[in-house]
């Protein structure tokens, strides 16, 4: 079965600490890897997207990593700022074309809070 | 600013009432999509349209009637729902179907705040 995990569930940290979200996915065939920022009652706005072959993808203070072995991905955030607080979702692509969920898989996400 | 636009941000409504969701996006893309999200849950799909048919119809009620007006427009028409159908509705579109299999972006509208009461 197509699963995305996502750890941890919910995460505070302090304004201006880095942290480190994790996404660990069981997808076949897999396509490719994205990260998206929800705030609270908004639409997610995309971060990243990584195929198999992309170690690594930043996006300003965001960074992404990608681990097609061990089916791992990261999302690094440097630097935090008060407006990073919003939950952080993991959405994998499935290369089935007629799949379900139009080939994406959702994590549950990480909800950060960023705390002054 | 999102470039996939919904109408409304927030509509409450009876479980008697007939409304409608309305999403918008100029960006040429031919696939669209609707998505149902409960609070602290990813979202759920619900309708794909790809060059303006229904591709996906994942096993929703008919109680929620999509429509494909044209390539920029995407309805979504509710009659006779349940308080337990209150969640953000969320339009999103991508270039097409096959693009999510490559790097194609999916871009998300705001979302529609729906409360049935």
């Amino acid at each position: 079965k197509n699963q995305v995990e996502q750890s941890p569930q919910s995460l505070i940290i302090l304004e201006g600490k880095n942290c480190t979200l994790q996404c660990n996915y069981t997808v076949s065939p897999f396509s490719n890897l994205r990260w998206y920022k929800q705030d609270t009652g908004r639409g997610p706005v995309s971060l990243t997207i990584m195929t198999f072959s992309e170690n690594t993808k930043s996006n300003g203070r965001y960074t992404a990593t990608l681990d097609a072995d061990t089916k791992q991905s990261s999302l690094h955030i440097t630097a935090s700022q008060l407006s990073d607080s919003a939950s952080y979702i993991c959405v994998v692509s499935a290369g089935s074309y007629g799949g379900s969920q139009g080939n994406l898989i959702f994590g549950k996400g990480t909800k950060l809070s960023v705390k002054p | 600013d999102t470039e996939v636009t919904q109408t409304p941000k927030h509509l409450v409504m009876g479980m008697t009432n007939k409304k409608s969701l309305k999403c918008e996006q100029h960006m040429g893309h031919r696939a669209m999509y609707w998505y149902k999200q409960k609070a602290k849950k990813p979202p759920e799909l619900m309708f794909v349209y790809s060059y303006e048919k229904l591709s996906i119809n994942e096993s929703v009620p008919s109680r929620f009637s999509p429509e494909c007006p044209n390539s920029s427009l995407l309805n979504l028409h509710l009659h006779a729902l349940q308080p337990e159908d209150s969640a953000l509705y969320l339009c999103a579109s991508s270039q097409d179907r096959a693009g999510l299999s490559n790097t194609g972006e999916l871009f998300f509208g705001e979302g529609s705040r729906l409360t049935v009461l």
